[in-house]
């Protein structure tokens, strides 16, 4: 079973429309969740973190956490050509090595103009 | 500077090779990493350091040996790899490792895209 879980994709959306990624995780006392774009051949940039229930806005992203259900989401309002990556959730996940962080499969994103 | 810089950015190397990669970042991070990162795959830990101290090895061969010579520079020795072994190889800085909240923001470099012949 994997702990953290995302769609891989690709998920093809309009130029001006909103771009929704979901993210299921498995360890019920997490407490950090990343977002993380990747552009191909390049390294993960960090866009998003969120630590508590509810939304968290940045620009044009929104990162949604419900910590009961165990997932986390990342909204893109606007969304451009140049939004288009793999987007990479990241959870902090407590194993026997200790609190690291774990990243989803990732899922790709493309914007059509 | 919020940078991580890796060198470097293209590697090909024979089985028979030995090279280095090289990380250094000037953020005073105390945890850094090393990830492998196969195409369409996520990144996958190999070694933690935090503070200088090797924490983590994720069940990685022996052909890869890690080196943190200060708390700025983290290396990568490779030696007799295969022609799996090739992938991007992506270095990682955090404030702190492993101690929750805030301390997992990764900060990653451009990575060395490995190729083994």
């Amino acid at each position: 079973q994997k702990e953290v879980e995302q769609n891989s994709g690709p998920l093809s959306v309009p130029e001006g429309a909103i771009a929704s990624l979901n993210c299921t995780y498995s360890d019920r006392v997490s407490q950090s969740f990343f977002w993380y774009r990747q552009y191909s051949g390049k390294s993960p940039e960090l866009i998003m973190s969120i630590y508590s229930n509810g939304d968290k806005e940045d620009g044009r992203f929104t990162a949604q956490l419900n910590k009961a259900s165990q997932y986390v989401s990342l909204l893109i309002r606007d969304s451009q050509p140049s939004d288009s990556a793999t987007y990479l959730c990241a959870v902090n996940l407590y194993n026997n090595a200790g609190n690291m962080l774990t990243f989803g499969g990732g899922t790709r994103l493309m914007v059509k103009p | 500077d919020t940078e991580v810089t890796q060198t470097p950015k293209h590697l090909v190397m024979g089985m028979t090779n030995k090279k280095s990669l090289k990380c250094e970042q000037h953020m005073g991070h105390r945890a850094m990493y090393w990830y492998k990162q196969k195409a369409k795959k996520p990144p996958e830990l190999m070694f933690v350091y935090s503070y200088e101290k090797l924490s983590i090895n994720e069940s990685v061969p022996s052909r890869f040996s890690p080196e943190c010579p200060n708390s700025s520079l983290l290396n990568l020795h490779l030696h007799a790899l295969q022609p799996e072994d090739s992938a991007l190889y992506l270095c990682a800085s955090s404030q702190d490792g492993g101690t929750g909240g805030t301390n997992e923001k990764l900060f990653f470099g451009s990575g060395t895209q490995l190729s083994v012949l």
